[in-house]
């Protein structure tokens, strides 16, 4: 099975500030990878897919980057809406693992 | 506008069974992979299984493999998930996804809790 380890798992931030959330893969996954939010006592909302790729409707603010094992999600000046728990997960093989997930907290 | 709408979960005894729905709109049903997805309380999402458009292929985590089988009526627009053998452990809130890539969305989820 393909382990995907997300750093940190847990980071505190200012309204404004830029962050920065790694996902490793621990082998090589080309650019199946995506990005989903959730918030407390709500459903993932999907992000980003193809490592890069923003879903309709997600601001601009999101950014993501990456192939092969390692990538990232960058979120520029934060928003209060922000604040919330985000996984990473791997969709080339199966099992489609996901990350531990990386919650941001204010 | 797409919608999911999974349905249920409940109470069940250890070693028992239920049959998960998850009620699709918005979008050609029969086109789409469909998931399932789950959540232990306060745990991370976990992976459970994905089904092909048509049917004919289905993918299980090693840990519900031989309990669970995905399934799914096109001409209902529903999508199934039938869990036996139901443990402890098993207890989280089970989410329908459409296709990861563009376009994915998620159910809101339903919540099966294992215990005696």
């Amino acid at each position: 099975d393909i382990q995907m380890t997300q750093s940190p798992a847990s980071l505190s931030a200012s309204v404004g500030d830029r962050v920065t959330i790694t996902c490793r893969a621990s082998q090589g996954i080309s650019n199946y990878l995506a990005w989903f939010q959730q918030k407390p006592g709500k459903a993932p909302k999907s992000l980003i897919y193809a490592a890069n790729s923003l879903q309709d409707g997600v601001p601009l603010r999101f950014r993501a980057s990456g192939s092969g094992t390692d990538f990232t999600l960058t979120i520029t000046s934060l928003q209060p809406e922000d604040f919330a728990t985000y996984y990473c997960q791997q969709y080339k093989n199966y099992p489609h693992t996901f990350g531990q997930g990386t919650k941001l907290e204010i | 506008e797409v919608q999911l709408l999974e349905s249920g979960g409940g109470l069940v005894q250890p070693g028992g069974s239920l049959r998960l729905s998850c009620a699709a709109s918005g979008f050609t049903f029969s086109s789409y992979v469909m998931n399932w997805v789950r959540q232990a309380p306060g745990k991370g999402l976990e992976w459970v299984s994905t089904i092909s458009g048509s049917g004919g292929d289905t993918y299980y985590a090693g840990s519900v493999k031989g309990r669970f089988t995905i399934f799914r009526d096109n001409s209902k627009n529903t999508l199934y998930l039938q869990i036996n053998s139901l443990r402890a452990e098993d207890t989280a809130v089970y989410y329908c996804a459409k296709a990861w890539g563009s376009g994915n969305y998620w159910g809101q989820g339903t919540l099966v809790t294992v215990s005696s």
